[in-house]
């Protein structure tokens, strides 16, 4: 049972390198999203998606882009890595809304 | 004022104690609402969902007020594998977003 599965689990980035951290799902859950989980502030979300081709924005979404090209994958893309991105990202899903989400095990970013 | 508010704690308490956590909830339209649990270093995962009824799971009891906007989490007979972070969370009808509190933390000493 794979459930959500991120990659990498650990990366370190120089300022301006630019990353895509893998968010893969075989649940056919609808529903994806991000998250940054940095100390004292909680589980942030970043973007979400509704379904293959569909992506909005969340609550800190500045530095970041995603897409939805199929059911199952859900990249987010640094453009260009600065020190406050410096995080632990979690990538979920949940089949439709107001259900449970399942987290992936987590990427530790930190950018130098 | 954010969403979904927790007491971050830590509450620390001995083997055997029993302790509960409140979160309370600013918007009135909310629908469902969950427990996660977190452990250090580690992804949330589902400890329970929250009905209108209240429910439990063992020494897990789980309740919703809605006229006073807060639900709660109750941990009886406290072991230490209880230490973890819990977070309350709050889906709103029709919204797509699960609002997620800061979290509590629990320690639990011999």
């Amino acid at each position: 049972n794979a459930g959500v599965t991120q990659t990498p689990k650990f990366q370190v980035l120089k300022t301006g390198q630019s990353m895509t951290l893998q968010c893969a799902q075989d649940m056919n859950h609808e529903y994806m999203s991000w998250y940054r989980q940095d100390p004292g502030m909680g589980l942030r979300l970043i973007h979400y998606s509704v379904g293959a081709g569909i992506t909005d924005q969340g609550e800190v979404p500045n530095g970041y882009n995603v897409s939805r090209s199929t059911t199952e994958d859900f990249p987010l893309r640094l453009l260009s890595a600065a020190p406050s991105q410096t995080s632990v990202y979690f990538c979920a899903s949940s089949p439709r809304t107001a259900d449970e989400a399942f987290f992936g095990q987590g990427t530790r970013l930190t950018v130098v | 004022r954010k969403e979904v508010e927790q007491d971050p704690g830590p509450f620390n308490v001995p083997e055997g104690a029993t302790v509960a956590f409140n979160c309370t909830y600013s918007n009135s339209a909310s629908q469902s609402f969950f427990w996660y649990r977190q452990d250090c270093r580690k992804e949330p995962k589902l400890l329970m969902s929250v009905y209108s009824s209240g429910n439990e799971d063992g020494r897990f009891t789980a309740q919703l007020n809605r006229a006073s906007q807060y639900i709660s989490l109750l941990i009886r007979d406290s072991k230490l594998s209880d230490s973890a972070t819990y977070l309350c969370v709050v889906n709103m009808w029709g919204s797509y977003i699960p609002t997620f509190g800061r979290g509590t933390s629990l320690i639990v000493h011999p």
